[in-house]
């Protein structure tokens, strides 16, 4: 079984400060990782994935995320937070890339950007 | 891009009457399209998985006869919540996978979303 931990249900940062999203896995196999951003009352908008390959992981407005297999853990970062990014960021786990495969996910963090 | 179209965005509906929620791959074919139901301020949960073709994969605890689930063609899939009721409001989402070896593959794509609201 797979499964994702978010710390910290609700992060408040002030415009321009760096964006911090914590986000630990488990997984029995090789875990592939993704961060996807919801902005209300909308699905859900792939920022970034990792699969195989390089840890550090360039996403979608700024965003990156690090792979570190001996932490279990996939943070999100984004340096300079803009107020457009408040939303609410979902980590998620699945055990292969196929088609028919399913994603985990963690219990979402709120981003709060404040001026 | 890939685009997943969800259709109706909200929709309000009486107790006891049953609404249908459709999926649609617009640019691309779904063999499998994935029901998700979020609670508000809470994550995604897995509802069922639809096949083109052939019967949904509903995950434990979720009554298929309450929610029916239709994956008639490669580009639709339908949700309909029978006999609705007030625990049944939710906002529902649904996904869509790209086939393997498309350009820009990403493992889901979503919908928006719909709201019901069950009275």
């Amino acid at each position: 079984a797979q499964s994702v931990t978010q710390l910290g249900s609700h992060v408040s940062v002030s415009e321009g400060a760096l964006v911090l999203l914590r986000c630990n896995y488990s997984s029995s196999v090789p875990p592939y990782l993704f961060w996807y951003v919801q902005y209300p009352n909308q699905g859900l908008q792939l920022l970034l994935k990792y699969t195989t390959g390089a840890t550090l992981v360039k996403g979608i407005n700024g965003f990156e995320a690090e792979f570190k297999k001996s932490e279990t853990s996939f943070h999100l970062t984004k340096p300079s937070a803009h107020m457009s990014d408040a939303a609410e960021y979902f980590c998620a786990v699945s055990d292969h890339p196929g088609t028919a495969s399913k994603l985990t996910f963690g219990t979402g963090t709120r981003l709060q950007v404040t001026l | 891009g890939a685009v997943v179209s969800q259709h109706p965005s909200r929709v309000i509906c009486k107790s006891g009457t049953s609404v249908k929620i459709e999926c649609r791959s617009l640019d691309f074919q779904a063999t499998t399209m994935f029901w998700y139901r979020q609670f508000p301020k809470q994550s995604l949960m897995l509802m069922a998985t639809s096949n083109e073709g052939s019967k949904a994969t509903y995950e434990q605890g979720v009554e298929k006869d309450k929610f029916l689930i239709n994956h008639a063609s490669l580009t639709l899939s339908t949700l309909t919540v029978t006999s609705a009721h007030p625990e049944d409001s939710s906002f529902y989402i649904c996904s869509a996978r790209d086939p393997p070896g498309r350009i820009g593959y990403s493992p889901l794509h979503f919908g928006n979303g719909t709201r019901l609201t069950v009275t």
